[in-house]
């Protein structure tokens, strides 16, 4: 059972566009994390928050935390090849972690 | 610093075989974990452990035991491989469970035959 929904799956832009993916969940997390995984390696870390209507900033990514604590946002600014990479949330509940399946973003020259 | 290190990065078994799968971190880290990411599925927990001497069942334990050897190691063991196991295995640590980011190894590729 997947409790966090990611939206789209699959994700192919031109650089210089902007792009949002989308995290949703009908249960309420403590707190809900944002990260990025490359081909062949693990999952890094982009941003944790932890207050309902959050909104954080991290150069060109602006990530919100909804104010039930149930779904959250991540917009891309100008996207940039750098930015290709599989996106995952994470809720954090209970002392554990709960992964979302995954946008794959695509940013061609 | 190397973090979060995984062996093997690569195996390939024949169903019904058995293999532990490796993961050490330098980071002085309490918890420990142990995940399956398979397409459409995204990270599935297996096992983790909380602190040392300490482990618990994820969301798909069936067929895998761990081991926390100590702070820094936490193992992985498949008795009997079964097509269904193939996947990309994370290991992962945290200072404290659930409260902090979680540091990932760059994971081992399984594939059962």
């Amino acid at each position: 059972t997947q409790l966090l929904e990611q939206s789209p799956q699959f994700l192919s832009i031109q650089e210089g566009e902007n792009l949002t993916v989308y995290c949703n969940s009908s249960s309420v997390f403590s707190s809900l994390q944002w990260y990025r995984q490359e081909p062949g390696e693990g999952p890094v870390l982009l941003v944790t928050v932890v207050t309902g209507g959050e909104v954080k900033k991290l150069k060109r990514l602006t990530f919100q935390f909804g104010d039930a604590r149930k779904d959250s946002s991540l917009h891309i600014t100008a996207a940039q090849p750098g930015d290709t990479g599989l996106y995952l949330c994470a809720g954090v509940s209970w002392g554990k972690f709960q992964f979302g399946a995954g946008t794959q973003v695509v940013v061609t020259p | 610093n190397a973090g979060v290190t995984q062996t093997p990065k690569f195996q390939v078994l024949k169903t019904g075989q058995s293999m532990t799968l490796q993961c050490a971190q330098d980071m002085n880290h309490n918890s420990m974990y142990w995940y399956r990411q398979d397409p459409g599925m995204g990270l599935r927990l297996i096992y983790y452990s909380a602190s040392e001497g300490t482990t618990d069942k994820g969301e798909v334990p069936n067929g895998y035991n761990v081991s926390r050897l100590n702070k820094r190691e936490f193992s992985l063991r498949l008795e009997s491989a079964a097509p269904s196991q193939t996947s990309v295995y994370f290991c992962a640590s945290s200072p404290t469970s659930g409260k902090n980011i979680q540091y990932f190894g760059a994971g081992t590729r399984l594939s059962v035959l």
